[in-house]
Order: structure tokens, then C-alpha cells, then sequence
């Protein structure tokens, strides 16, 4: 059974950066057909896309956050990375890590992570 | 960006009720469509992909239709597990995905 779990501070200083951390359980990072990523949804808000990465090396950002974003990959821990720079109140939410399977043209998020809330607050 | 717009924003439903959600898409998205379930507190749950395709394990009263801009979400017989938020997501141009802004479904 495929498991992702984040972890990471909860709260961040407004102008710092925002990091997490993905472990992956039950499956390797490193297989074809899937991608792995992260997605926010901000207290009362909907989901927004932050960005997803093949293994082999191929990584795509959100055009909204692109400038302040990094996703990151540690194959060997079978962990995955997200760091957000220069945050804002904005940048408040839940924060999920998802496995995203693309396979016959077609994609989707089919295992999700619990999430974490971060709070940006002084 | 590929705008995603669902309606309604929320609706009201009893237990054994046929709720039928609309998606609708800026542009033409041909079936590169899911459907998300998310409950309080808890991450979502995939219930359909390619628009009409059932996710292994979701009941069979959930249904999906449409291509091109428009499509829909139906549940055949609403159940008390049912309350909660659905969101669509295109997946047309992958991986820049972008999600609808959700359809609260509540006890009437």
C-alpha cells in the first residue's frame, strides 16, 4: 500500500522560505508512468496545483509561483522536496503531497498525503 | 491558463437524492477530466478519471459524463457518506493542472 506523509515546520516567518518534505512508502519514486507533486489549498479555498516531477528529471511549476518555487527529489530516502520562497499570508494553507499517475494519455492524483498546515505569521 | 468552472457552489440533498454536478471548461479539454471527493479535514479521494472512468474502489452510484467543455458528475442515490466537497480538474495540459472551484453537496 502506497503511503506519503509530509512533514515540515508549521509556522513560517513572513519573506522566508517554506519547506517540506515528502517520504514515500510503499512504492519508489523512481517508476515510470508516475509523476509525484504538491498541492495547497488555503483555509476555505480550493486546491491549487503547485508542481509535479518525473524521476528521470523533468520538473513543472505552477506559472503563478514559478519564481518562488523548487521541488526537489532525494531518491535514495525516496523523498521528495518543496521550497517556497519569499512567502506571504498568502501562501497559508494545507499542503498536500500527491502521487500523480499518467499513463494512455491520461492523468490523475491517486494517492494523497494527510497534508500540513502552514502558517505564515510573525 | 485552462479556467475550470463548476456549478452549483453548494446544494442542499436528502439520503437517496440523484445530485448531478456540472464542470465546465474555458476551452475544449476533449475527456481529460477528473473528479475529486474531499471531506473535512481529510486530503481528496479520486472518483473518476478520463471523465467517465470510475476509480477502483468508489461505488458504483458515482458517475461521470461529458467531453470537450461541459461535463457532469452524477450520484446515482445520495448516501450519508456522500456530504462533502467535489472538485473537478482538467488534465489537458498536464502537467500545468488546474482544479474547479468545488461543490459543496449538504444535508437538505
Amino acid at each position: 500500500q502506497v503511503q506519503l506523509q509530509e512533514s515540515g515546520p508549521g509556522l513560517v516567518k513572513p519573506s522566508e522560505t517554506l519547506s517540506l518534505t515528502c517520504t514515500v512508502s510503499g512504492a519508489s519514486i523512481s517508476i515510470t508512468n508516475y509523476y509525484w507533486g504538491w498541492i495547497r489549498q488555503s483555509p476555505g479555498k480550493g486546491l491549487e496545483w503547485i508542481g509535479s516531477f518525473y524521476y528521470r528529471g523533468n520538473t513543472f511549476y505552477n506559472p503563478s509561483l514559478n519564481s518562488r518555487v523548487t521541488i526537489s527529489v532525494d531518491t535514495s530516502k525516496n523523498q521528495f522536496s518543496l521550497r517556497l520562497g519569499s512567502v506571504t499570508a498568502a501562501d497559508s494553507a494545507v499542503y498536500y503531497c500527491a502521487r500523480n499517475y499518467y499513463g494512455s494519455g491520461h492523468y490523475y492524483m491517486d494517492v494523497w498525503g494527510n497534508g500540513t498546515t502552514v502558517t505564515v505569521s510573525s | 491558463d485552462i479556467q475550470m468552472t463548476q456549478s452549483p457552489s453548494s446544494l442542499s440533498a436528502s439520503v437517496g437524492d440523484r445530485v448531478t454536478i456540472t464542470c465546465r471548461a474555458s476551452q475544449s479539454i476533449s475527456i481529460y477530466l477528473n473528479w475529486y471527493q474531499q471531506k473535512p479535514g481529510k486530503a481528496p479521494n479520486l472518483l473518476i478519471y478520463a471523465a467517465s472512468s470510475l476509480q477502483s474502489g468508489v461505488p458504483s452510484r458515482f458517475s461521470g459524463s461529458g467531453s470537450g467543455t461541459d461535463f457532469t458528475l452524477t450520484i446515482s442515490s445520495l448516501q450519508p457518506e456522500d456530504f462533502a466537497t467535489y472538485y473537478c480538474q482538467q488534465t489537458y495540459r498536464t502537467p500545468a493542472l488546474t482544479f474547479g472551484g468545488g461543490t459543496k453537496v449538504d444535508v437538505k
